[in-house]
């Protein structure tokens, strides 16, 4: 079953923060984090495995609650290069040698000046 | 530079006409991943291959097959497309974790158009 995201879309100001919420209905193994521009290929943000860490890429940090099976993904002081749809992707619990992920229903953020 | 290559960017055929679209790589990934993704949805995984093992998800239609001939190429065949068949397909690969998922690499993506 395919992950929920939240908000489906976001317009912010430039430096602006936003959180945008992926949750699954399975228990997760892996959380993975995607932005896609458009007509652009998907690309890679970070992977925050079970545990509950929280990991960071300069302004873009995301959260991983395994017991909620749900992660967050916190972009501080928005810039206008962040504005594309964000995906997360989920990588089920007992998928042990399945190697696949499940997409998110996406949130499109735009940043405006 | 290390990268991910699909060939055609574009193309368009005609229902029911047979179309293959090609991926290769020169990362050296034993995993490699079929996507479609269609307007304003997401990638929703159509097979992926772990080295020369093929893995086919239970919804992806007889209609679209796929060859790995060896690791640095991939294949997607559609025999009889049809309408419904006009998307976006993308091609990724990673580096096996363990039996785990790791950083996918996408290409371009095809665009396909079923008129």
């Amino acid at each position: 079953q395919q992950p929920v995201q939240s908000p489906q879309a976001v317009i912010l100001r430039e430096g602006e923060d936003a959180v945008i919420n992926c949750s699954s209905s399975k228990a997760l193994y892996s959380v993975h984090w995607y932005r896609q521009k458009h007509g652009e290929a998907p690309v890679f943000l970070m992977i925050l495995l079970k545990g509950g860490e929280q990991k960071g890429h300069e302004k873009i940090s995301a959260s991983f609650n395994e017991k909620k099976q749900q992660s967050s993904l916190y972009l501080t002081a928005s810039q206008l290069s962040y504005s594309g749809t964000y995906f997360c992707g989920t990588e089920i619990g007992s998928n042990f040698g399945n190697e696949k992920l499940t997409f998110g229903t996406g949130t499109r953020l735009t940043i405006i000046p | 530079d290390a990268m991910v290559i699909q060939n055609p960017r574009y193309q368009v055929t005609q229902f029911g006409k047979p179309v293959t679209l090609s991926c290769s790589q020169t990362l050296n990934h034993n995993v490699m991943y079929w996507y479609q993704q269609k307007s304003s949805q997401a990638p929703k995984l159509l097979f992926h291959y772990y080295d020369k093992d093929f893995n086919n998800e239970a919804d992806t239609p007889d209609n679209f097959q796929s060859r790995r001939p060896n690791t640095s190429f991939c294949f997607l065949d559609i025999r009889s497309p049809g309408l419904g068949d006009t998307a976006m397909y993308l091609c990724a690969t990673s580096r096996d974790l363990g039996g785990r998922v790791n950083e996918q690499f996408f290409g371009p993506g095809t665009r396909l158009t079923v008129l």
